[in-house]
């Protein structure tokens, strides 16, 4: 099966500036996740979907950062205006309830963000 | 709160030798654990798992235990290889289907 597609994969812009990143997930998963890593950090989760609706996004800076998946597939993660300290990679990831009730989080290529 | 504590890195180890990554956590109720494996230029990968205590995840010769009594999942491998050089993060879930919380990883470099 395909994987987790991103894009873009490499991004640079200046501060003020606004930035959007799309992610398709595995075909047939309902849950969405957006990370954050900043360098030398472990990701971060942004925002989780299941389906169309927001399951979690206490961690989103919502002044600067919005996250929409209209349809319950891709998803569209916009910052707006960029802070010097955005810069970092935007990992996209997706999950579906396995038979006996396991999941795993399978994770995109991520979109490396360099604020200037 | 929930929360991953790993060693620090970077380590790094001669080919064959044994790999130890400590790994300790906290969390409210009863998590899943995660390894998960960055390549140089790839994505996170999941290298293992397990959903209770005493549970054993194994994958590729990496093995971690769930330890309850004292909150750790440590990765260790007997015979390091060249390949197994990347960056490695232990993760927790706090419920099923959930977010993960990840430490901040701790890069392996093994030289031949």
């Amino acid at each position: 099966e395909a994987g987790v597609a991103q894009s873009p994969r490499y991004k640079i812009i200046e501060k003020r500036q606004s930035v959007a990143f799309w992610c398709n997930p595995i075909s047939g998963h309902a849950t969405l996740y957006w990370y954050q890593q900043i360098l030398g950090q472990g990701p971060k989760l942004l925002i989780q979907f299941q389906n169309n609706g927001v399951v979690d996004d206490s961690q989103l800076p919502k002044d600067r950062f919005s996250a929409e998946r209209l349809k319950g597939v891709d998803s569209t993660l916009k910052i707006q205006p960029a802070k010097l300290e955005d810069s970092a990679v935007y990992l996209c990831a997706s999950s579906t309830i396995r038979t006996g009730g396991s999941y795993e989080q399978y994770f995109g290529p991520g979109t490396r963000l360099t604020v200037t | 709160g929930n929360s991953v504590t790993q060693m620090e890195g970077p380590v790094t180890l001669s080919e064959e030798a044994f790999l130890t990554i400590n790994c300790t956590y906290t969390a409210t109720g009863y998590p899943s654990l995660f390894w998960y494996v960055q390549y140089p230029g790839e994505g996170l990968q999941l290298l293992l798992k397990a959903t209770k205590a005493d549970d054993k995840g194994s994958n590729k010769g990496f093995e971690a235990t769930y330890r309850k009594e004292t909150t750790s999942f440590h990765l260790e491998k007997g015979s390091v290889q060249v390949s197994d050089s990347a960056v490695y993060f232990c993760a927790l879930s706090p419920g099923r289907g959930g977010k993960l919380i990840f430490g901040q990883g701790t890069e392996l470099s093994v030289k031949p």
